[in-house]
């Protein structure tokens, strides 16, 4: 399976603030996807980190609020913009598509963030 | 858009029992079918998964089934032992454009006691 590391694991933050969340790959993958899990809730995704162009967003989520990049096929960040406590959340990178993880998804460690 | 719903939200069993967790999908389009399982505090881990050219498939103490017709897949978990304990997960995607783009359900709560 593809190695997946994210930084920061574990962060927290002052209300206001902006933190980027890094995702790096150790294989070229097709597809990229950052996902949010509030505490003790489920996933829900975020947007499809597009390489080379602008992220796509699921309902519910805007760029301004969560500008996401992806400039190439191993890595994309993902902003957590103007933090309020309501953002207090795991963000998870997820991949696929790649040599090492075919046509299986697979989540990357998370970064557990608390916004005070 | 698609819906997963998960049943149920918490299961007890004894040790050596079997686990069942259901999953219901909304959209006939979705053709694949993970399996997650998150210890506390760790990411979600894949466990098994299912395409819908598939009925039922096995991995150890693991199987997944999948009705296409009835648009419900399930998580078998047999001899369960406390190391099973954790949230599982069940979820779904269209495939093609959309592939990759997972629906979760809300996740079972798994407790095995020893």
């Amino acid at each position: 399976s593809a190695v997946i590391s994210q930084k920061p694991s574990r962060d927290i933050c002052q209300r206001g603030t902006s933190l980027t969340i890094q995702c790096q790959v150790d294989s070229q993958v097709t597809m990229m996807f950052w996902y949010r899990q509030q505490p003790g809730q489920s996933l829900t995704l975020i947007a499809t980190a597009n390489q080379g162009s602008e992220a796509t967003y699921e309902s519910g989520f805007v760029i301004d609020k969560f500008p996401i990049s992806r400039p190439n096929l191993t890595f994309s960040t993902l902003t957590v913009s103007n933090m309020s406590p309501e953002d207090s959340s795991i963000y998870l990178c997820s991949v696929g598509g790649g040599l090492n993880s075919g046509n299986t998804i697979y989540f990357g460690e998370g970064s557990w963030l608390t916004v005070v | 858009g698609e819906n997963v719903e998960q049943h149920p939200s918490t299961l007890s069993v004894q040790e050596g029992d079997s686990a069942v967790i259901k999953c219901t999908y909304s959209d006939s389009a979705s053709n694949y079918f993970p399996w997650y399982k998150q210890e506390l505090g760790k990411r979600p881990q894949l466990i098994i998964d299912i395409r819908s050219n598939v009925g039922e498939k096995k991995d150890q103490r693991i199987a997944v089934t999948l009705n296409k017709t009835a648009k419900h897949f399930s998580l078998h978990i047999t001899e369960t032992q406390p190391e099973d304990s954790a949230v599982y997960f069940c979820a779904a995607s269209i495939g093609g454009t959309s592939y990759g783009k997972l629906t979760f359900g809300q996740g079972t709560i798994l407790t095995v006691h020893p």
